[in-house]
């Protein structure tokens, strides 16, 4: 399983756009990137999953660039309540159990 | 069906003593997973069943630590003789086969051990 690096934390305010990268050198050609967002006390949501290029849903995109030796998941305007943990997992689905790092501590404020 | 539940939300126990968690998964997914989640960490991988069949236990899971799913719907924990160490919250989550890396989460159960 690829190996992830993420900031540790990072603070934005409310409306702007955040972009969180994440770097996995040794991504395999079968491995998928993946985030996931977890709030206190809860456990983790799925974001967005993505291969190659980019990949877009109603909550965020996912730009993969054309080496896929980083991702960065990008928040549009984002609000008080995206403040979470933002977690980068790259791994083969066939191996199906998700492998987490620390993540990436988001703050947005007013 | 409004997600993964978790039972109970917060358990206190002194050490030495056995506990039992029990996770619902949402009740067409067919896979299911423990991980386990202490503070300031990401979730760690645990074990995981595809319908009663536990096919995977992590290192982590050591011989005080079961898990079954008898019917390959519910799934319980269970931790034999506890120890402060294992003070955790443990997330249980659900998916589909083909769901490539989509898993559903529970709100997790906290074990504090005293």
């Amino acid at each position: 399983l690829a190996k992830t690096t993420q900031p540790i934390s990072m603070d934005s305010y409310e409306g702007q756009e955040v972009n969180i990268t994440c770097s996995h050198n040794n991504i395999a050609t079968n491995d998928y990137i993946t985030w996931y967002q977890q709030f206190p006390s809860q456990g983790p949501r799925f974001i967005i999953q993505g291969y190659k290029t980019k990949v877009t849903n109603e909550v965020a995109s996912l730009f993969i660039p054309a080496d896929r030796k980083s991702s960065t998941l990008s928040l549009p305007r984002v609000s008080l309540s995206d403040t979470a943990v933002y977690y980068c997992l790259v791994g083969d689905p066939g191996f199906q159990k998700l492998v987490f790092g620390t993540g990436t501590r988001l703050l947005v404020s007013p | 069906d409004t997600g993964v539940s978790q039972d109970p939300r917060h358990k206190i126990t002194k050490r030495g003593q056995n506990v039992t968690f029990r996770c619902d998964p949402i009740s067409e997914h067919n896979r299911l997973y423990w991980y386990r989640q202490t503070l300031g960490q990401g979730p760690e991988f645990l074990t995981y069943f595809q319908n009663e069949a536990q096919l995977e236990k992590s290192r982590l899971l050591s011989d005080r630590f079961s898990a079954e799913r008898p019917k390959g719907s519910f799934s319980t924990l269970e931790i034999q003789r506890t120890e402060q160490g294992d003070s955790a919250m443990y997330l249980c989550a659900s998916s589909n086969d083909g769901d490539h890396y989509e898993q559903y989460f529970g709100p997790g159960t906290r074990l504090t051990v005293t």
